[in-house]
């Protein structure tokens, strides 16, 4: 199965700041997709094929990235996005979740 | 509103079986593959298997398989997971999710559900 990394564990940034998070696959994918968790919710999806945005999400969340190095980039950092992330590859079989990152308030 | 809703918290000893629930509203339900995630205490996301309601054709990680079953029923728009023998070591959340595109195995979770609590103590 494929292995998602994600780094880094924890991130601590202010409001206003860039976020960039990263999720590299141990062999090469076509479909990943971004989830925001926030505590005692549900996941939301973000981003699904990498860089296409979930109905409803703001355009300041967006993905890059192909093969095996994918990025989650957050361009001014809300109050709200304080919260875990994780990253899902659904491209192979049996579908799998990175480790989280969490986003912090510095 | 498309929605699943979850069947509610649960409590049960080793040894003990459950099935719990996730029904879907709002879309045709029989066209768009389930899937079921863990979440262990203070963990991240596990992904278990997905079933498709209209056939019931089902996928499983090697590392629930023989461990759950998953099912379906298309009539009453339900997915289930189920356990005959319940662990310590199952205490988790368990969501399940909707596939994102119609028909397609290959899809991120565009619709999830509250999340079941299933604590398992003797």
């Amino acid at each position: 199965e494929i292995v998602l990394t994600q780094s880094p564990g924890t991130l601590s940034l202010s409001p206003g700041e860039r976020a960039t998070l990263s999720c590299r696959a141990s062999r090469s994918t076509v479909y990943l997709a971004w989830y925001q968790q926030k505590p005692g919710q549900a996941p939301r999806l973000l981003i699904y094929g990498a860089s296409s945005r979930a109905t409803g999400i703001p355009d300041r969340f967006s993905g890059s990235g192909s093969g095996t190095d994918f990025t989650l980039t957050i361009s001014r950092l809300e109050p709200e996005d304080f919260a875990v992330y994780y990253c899902q590859q659904y491209g192979s079989s049996p579908s799998t979740f990175g480790q989280g990152t969490k986003v912090e308030i510095k | 509103e498309v929605q699943l809703v979850q069947s509610g918290a649960d409590v049960k000893k080793p040894g003990e079986s459950l099935k719990i629930s996730c029904q879907g509203s709002e879309y045709s339900f029989s066209t768009y593959w389930i899937g079921w995630v863990r979440q262990m205490p203070g963990k991240g996301l596990e992904w278990m298997g997905i079933i498709y309601p209209g056939d019931s054709d089902t996928r499983y990680s090697p590392s629930f398989q023989g461990q759950v079953t998953i099912s379906a029923d298309k009539s009453f728009r339900t997915a289930y997971l189920q356990w005959s023998s319940l662990k310590a070591s199952d205490t988790a959340i368990y969501y399940c999710a909707r596939g994102i595109n119609e028909f397609s195995l290959e899809g991120a979770f565009d619709i999830w559900g509250q999340g079941t609590l299933v604590t398992v103590s003797s």
